[in-house]
Parts: C-alpha cells; sequence; structure tokens
C-alpha cells in the first residue's frame, strides 16, 4: 500500500510554545489529508480535512486558530498547534488519499505523541 | 447521518480461542467502503481490510475472516485461534462519498497466554 510518514513520533514541549508535525505522502500525490486526535483509550476523532492548495475544513468545536493546517503541495501536510497546553496532550495521527492511492483509502501516517508540560 | 458502533468495549479471551468483533454501521449512501484497522499499543494503525458496498462476499486471510452483511448493516470480524501478538485495539471504519473515514469507538482485545 501507498507509504504515508509522519514526523516526529513523539514530541515534548512546554506549556505556551508551539509544535508543529509533519505529514508526508511518500509514493502518492495526496490530494486530501486527514487530521486525527485521540485521546487516551478512546476513539479518533476527525480534526480537520485539508485539500492541496486550499485552506483547511474544520470539524465543529476544533479551534482553527489553535491547530493551523497547511496542505502546500500534494505530498505534505502540517499540523501546528500553537500556544500548547497540557489539555493538548494527545496522539495526533493523519491519513491522506488521492491519485495513486485508491482514492477510496485513506492511508495513515505513524503517529505523533504530543506531551505538554 | 453517518456512524460506526463497535458494542463491545473489552474482550478477553484465551489465546488459541476464536473471538469476532462486531461492527454495526449506518449511513443513507449506497456507495460505502468498510475497514478495519488494528492499533497496537505502539500506536500505529495497521489497515487490515477494506470492503466495497457492492462486494458482500466473505473474506478470509489466514487467521482473520470478516462477514459482511448488508441486511444488518454488519461488517464482524473474526480471528482463529487468537495469539498473545493479536491484542490490540480493533477500529471499524466507514467511508462515504464525502471521502471521510467515521470511525467506531475500538474494541480492546486482550489475548492471555
Amino acid at each position: 500500500g501507498a507509504v504515508v510518514s509522519q514526523h516526529p513520533s513523539r514530541v515534548i514541549c512546554k506549556s505556551g510554545t508551539s509544535v508543529k508535525i509533519e505529514c508526508r505522502s511518500l509514493d502518492f500525490q495526496a490530494t486530501t489529508m486527514f487530521w486525527y486526535r485521540q485521546f487516551p483509550k478512546q476513539s479518533l476523532m476527525l480534526m480537520a480535512t485539508s485539500n492541496e492548495g486550499s485552506k483547511a475544513t474544520y470539524e465543529q468545536g476544533v479551534e482553527k486558530d489553535k491547530f493551523l493546517i497547511n496542505h502546500a503541495s500534494l505530498t505534505l501536510s502540517t499540523l501546528t498547534v500553537t500556544s500548547a497546553h497540557p489539555e493538548d496532550s494527545s496522539f495526533y495521527i493523519c491519513s491522506a488519499s488521492g491519485w495513486g492511492a485508491m482514492n477510496t483509502e485513506a492511508f495513515f501516517g505513524q503517529g505523533t505523541r504530543l506531551t505538554v508540560v | 447521518a453517518q456512524k460506526v458502533t463497535q458494542a463491545q468495549t473489552e474482550i478477553s479471551v484465551v489465546e488459541k480461542e476464536d473471538v469476532t468483533l462486531d461492527c454495526v454501521y449506518e449511513t443513507r449512501d449506497t456507495t460505502y467502503y468498510l475497514f478495519w484497522y488494528k492499533q497496537p499499543p505502539s500506536g500505529e494503525l495497521v489497515f487490515l481490510i477494506r470492503r466495497n458496498s457492492f462486494d458482500e462476499q466473505n473474506e478470509i486471510s489466514g487467521r482473520y475472516s470478516w462477514n459482511f452483511q448488508k441486511s444488518t448493516s454488519s461488517f464482524n470480524f473474526t480471528i482463529t485461534a487468537s495469539q498473545v501478538v493479536d491484542s490490540a485495539v480493533y477500529f471499524c471504519a466507514l467511508l462515504t462519498g464525502a471521502n471521510n473515514l467515521f470511525f467506531g469507538t475500538g474494541t480492546r482485545l486482550t489475548v492471555i497466554p
């Protein structure tokens, strides 16, 4: 299957700082990328959907100014958690779909475990 | 509305037992896709299977098998002769025309040696 690489896998940051998470599609053009958040022992909750070259569409309750998503190219999307607080600590995972990756399937990155101290 | 229900929150079985994980979905779309993913303790999502709404054939892959029944809107997953390495959280997901995956709440499977 297609490969999606997410970096970093783990990050610890101080409260008030910003953290950027990258999601790359390595062998296909990701026209659409999805960002999910997963709290411990819970399901994946969709945060936002981004299409290459356009603004992301955020799910209800997700703060756009806090979770900045950029999808500037067909192979890269970034999620920046701005002014992070301890309650932002969570597991963030991206997925990508698009031409070359069988548009009916989303491939997932390895996830990023964010801890804000 | 799209919805995926995994009624079993946690299941424990003894090694070598068979176990079935239930998944019931809701959608008004006539074209959709169903998935199962495995999430081991390390956190990454491992793709297991994808089925489209027009293909109700059951599928077997090694110790894994899937039973898709549109009449009951179910897509159940059976592991035969379970092993300790099968211990993980398993998610059922629904992909609709909006190209958005809806996940169930997951079933945590523990296989006891």
